[in-house]
């Protein structure tokens, strides 16, 4: 199946300061990438969804001006967590859309964010 | 709006015994089904999906599920049980034209014992 990393897969940071996560689909071309977060226990939270070459579109309650969304490239999505502070940890996780089936959605393996 | 029900929040089964794990979705349109498993500090894996044709529709290590229109369900089910197979098991849904957007249902623990 279609591979999706991301990295990194985890980071400590203080509060106040701003984290990047990256998510690439490895062996496929992907225009659109999604950016979840996930609760201990508790599902999947959609936060935007990432179209390559034009701006995303953040689901209700989520700050654009928070969760910065990039999407560079066919293969690369990365979401900036600007001044982030304890209540954003939380873990991150991204996934993409194969384009030859575009049905699904395949995920990368999460980042831990824990914000001190 | 859609909508996934996974109306049991831990599903304990013995190894080797058949596993069904139960997702009840409600979607205006028709539905593009999916089931991911989680592994602990991990992401989704896929698993298998429902988008048209057969009923029954098999998937990875075992798995498979079964479309009930009229039921509005697509239970996860495997014939015997592993161990491995213990992690936590999602069920998704989305709707053609639906942009996309994956709706999760609130994640069903499965553990195998021996």
């Amino acid at each position: 199946g279609a591979v999706v990393s991301q990295h990194p897969s985890w980071v400590i940071c203080k509060s106040g300061t701003s984290v990047k996560i990256e998510c690439r689909s490895l062996d496929f071309q992907a225009t659109t990438m999604f950016w979840y977060r996930q609760f201990p226990k508790q599902s999947l939270m959609l936060m935007a969804t990432s179209n390559e070459g034009s701006k995303a579109t953040y689901e209700q309650g989520v700050e654009k001006d928070k969760f910065l969304i990039n999407h560079a490239s066919l293969t690369l999505s990365t979401l900036t967590v600007t001044s982030a502070h304890p209540e954003d940890s939380s873990f991150y996780i991204c996934s993409a859309r194969v384009i030859s089936v575009q049905e699904t959605q395949y995920f990368g393996p999460g980042t831990r964010l824990l914000v001190l | 709006a859609q909508s996934v029900a996974q109306p049991e929040d831990q599903v304990n089964v013995a190894e080797g015994n058949p596993l069904t794990v139960k997702c009840t979705y409600s979607v205006s349109g028709n539905p593009y089904l999916f089931w991911y498993v989680q592994y602990p500090n991990r992401g989704l894996q896929f698993l298998l999906k429902y988008i048209t044709g057969d009923n029954l529709v098999k998937g990875s290590y075992g798995f498979e599920a079964e479309f009930n229109k009229s039921q509005t369900s697509f239970h996860l089910k495997k014939p015997s049980a592993l161990v491995s197979d213990s992690a936590l098991y999602f069920c998704a849904v989305r709707v053609t034209g639906g942009g996309n957007k994956l709706t999760f249902g609130t994640g069903t623990q499965l553990k195998v014992e021996l």
